[in-house]
């Protein structure tokens, strides 16, 4: 089955201690990102990716990192959690970015509460 | 600045009630406008891709139609299945999708 898959589901830790959020899919799509969505914000994209090795900056990357270096692969890491991070985050994947036909697919998303 | 505006943010609708959805966008070079539908706790699902002014898509209750400045979510005879919130987004020039905050929908019998 076609599909994006994040992990974990829902992460609760404490200010500061570093955690990561992994993001898998299986559809060979070239295109990834993260967004984070928070009530009355809509979805706010985080970082995105091309390709492998290619990343860059969304509307809200403060705080976060990515990598990708594997093309199914895109993790989303937060070395100093804070409270304003606690948030609904969402990987999306796309067959390809830059074009207007870039249709998103989005994983379950990751529900993170820092304390 | 590339923008999205969604209305109404919640609707209440009795099953077979028809009614539209409304996504209002400024963007430069628009690209694509997309409707997602997302139920609880899940992730968004897409429905539909505009491309044009004038351009319709359909899927079973849903139409989706495109203008210069916006577009519309139809839903005929909703049931309460249809229940979700339904997410618009744009791409403009650049290669980011920017969305709206959703209208909530709820469709009782």
């Amino acid at each position: 089955e076609a599909q994006v898959t994040q992990n974990p589901r829902y992460l609760i830790t404490v200010t500061g201690k570093k955690l990561t959020v992994t993001c898998s899919q299986n559809m060979n799509h070239e295109y990834m990102s993260w967004y984070r969505q928070d009530p009355g914000l809509g979805l706010r994209q985080i970082y995105y990716s091309m390709n492998v090795e290619v990343t860059d900056k969304g509307d809200v990357p403060e705080g976060y990192k990515v990598s990708r270096k594997e093309k199914r692969n895109f993790p989303l890491i937060l070395e100093s959690p804070s409270p304003n991070q606690t948030s609904l985050y969402f990987c999306a994947s796309s067959p390809r970015g830059g074009f207007g036909k870039n249709i998103q697919y989005f994983g379950a998303g990751t529900r993170l509460s820092v304390l | 600045e590339d923008q999205v505006t969604q209305s109404p943010e919640a609707l209440r609708l009795q099953e077979g009630e028809s009614s539209s959805l409304n996504c209002s966008y400024t963007v430069s070079g628009l690209r694509g406008l997309f409707w997602y539908r997302q139920d609880p706790g899940k992730g968004p699902e897409f429905l539909f891709t505009l491309y044009s002014a004038g351009e319709e898509k359909e899927k079973e209750r849903l139409k989706a139609t495109l203008t210069k400045k916006e577009s519309f979510l139809h839903i005929t005879a909703p049931k309460p299945e249809d229940s979700a919130t339904y997410l618009c987004a744009v791409q403009g020039n650049t290669d980011k999708l920017i969305f709206g905050t959703g209208t909530r929908l709820q469709v009782f019998p």
